[in-house]
């Protein structure tokens, strides 16, 4: 699988957008995008994934390069409860397995 | 509604010992994953599996051991367990061919060899 370069930890204030950023350098023209998160102490959840054009969902958006070297995710409005490990994989078309970095741990401030 | 369980949540052994650790889906999906979480790290993939009678290998397979005897189930099975494996167990499923579908997750097993 090809790998993506996420930060470390990223910080928001509460009620201000989100930009979490993650590079693919590497990406095939047929890999998905994917994100997920993971709150404290539970299992990993789906936010969202793409292909190719910018996806919305009632959870956050997708932005994809032009280039599809690199994508961002979007929360329009952070709250305490979006404080999580948020994770950026990509995944070969096919019936393949997620394979997980170390994502990026946002804290959200009141 | 539909949901991912895993039991126990949680169990403490002693080195050496075997174990085995649950999951069953009731979405009725084919593919199954068990990933392992060690403290402050990613998800590891340990095992999974497309279908009835079908299993294979993820990064860190070795000391693990898993079988799809049903649909709705993919026990896994530490044969020696050794401290090393300490750790969280989370299991998932996924429905259909494609990466792109939705994985659920379970809630998580906290391993503890002692």
């Amino acid at each position: 699988d090809a790998k993506t370069t996420q930060p470390n930890s990223m910080e928001s204030n509460e009620e201000e957008p989100v930009h979490l950023p993650c590079n693919h350098s590497t990406i095939s023209g047929t890999d998905y995008i994917h994100w997920y998160r993971q709150l404290p102490s539970q299992g990993p959840e789906y936010v969202i994934h793409g292909l190719t054009s910018n996806v919305n969902n009632r959870m956050a958006s997708l932005a994809i390069a032009e280039d599809r070297k690199s994508s961002t995710l979007i929360l329009h409005r952070a709250t305490l409860r979006d404080a999580a490990v948020y994770y950026c994989i990509l995944s070969a078309s096919g019936n393949t397995p997620l394979v997980f970095g170390k994502g990026t741990r946002l804290s959200v401030i009141a | 509604d539909a949901e991912i369980t895993q039991s126990p949540r949680h169990k403490i052994i002693e080195t050496g010992r075997q174990v085995t650790l649950a999951c069953h889906q009731t979405w009725n999906h084919n593919n199954m994953f068990w990933y392992r979480q060690d403290l402050g790290h990613g998800l590891r993939l340990i095992h999974y599996s497309y279908g009835v009678h079908d299993t294979n290998k993820g990064e860190v397979s070795d000391g693990y051991s898993v079988s799809r005897s049903n649909t709705e189930d993919l026990p896994l099975t530490l044969e020696s367990a050794a401290s090393s494996q300490t750790s969280v167990y989370f299991c998932a499923s996924r429905a259909g061919q494609g990466s792109y579908n939705e994985q659920f997750f379970g809630p998580g097993t906290r391993l503890t060899v002692l």
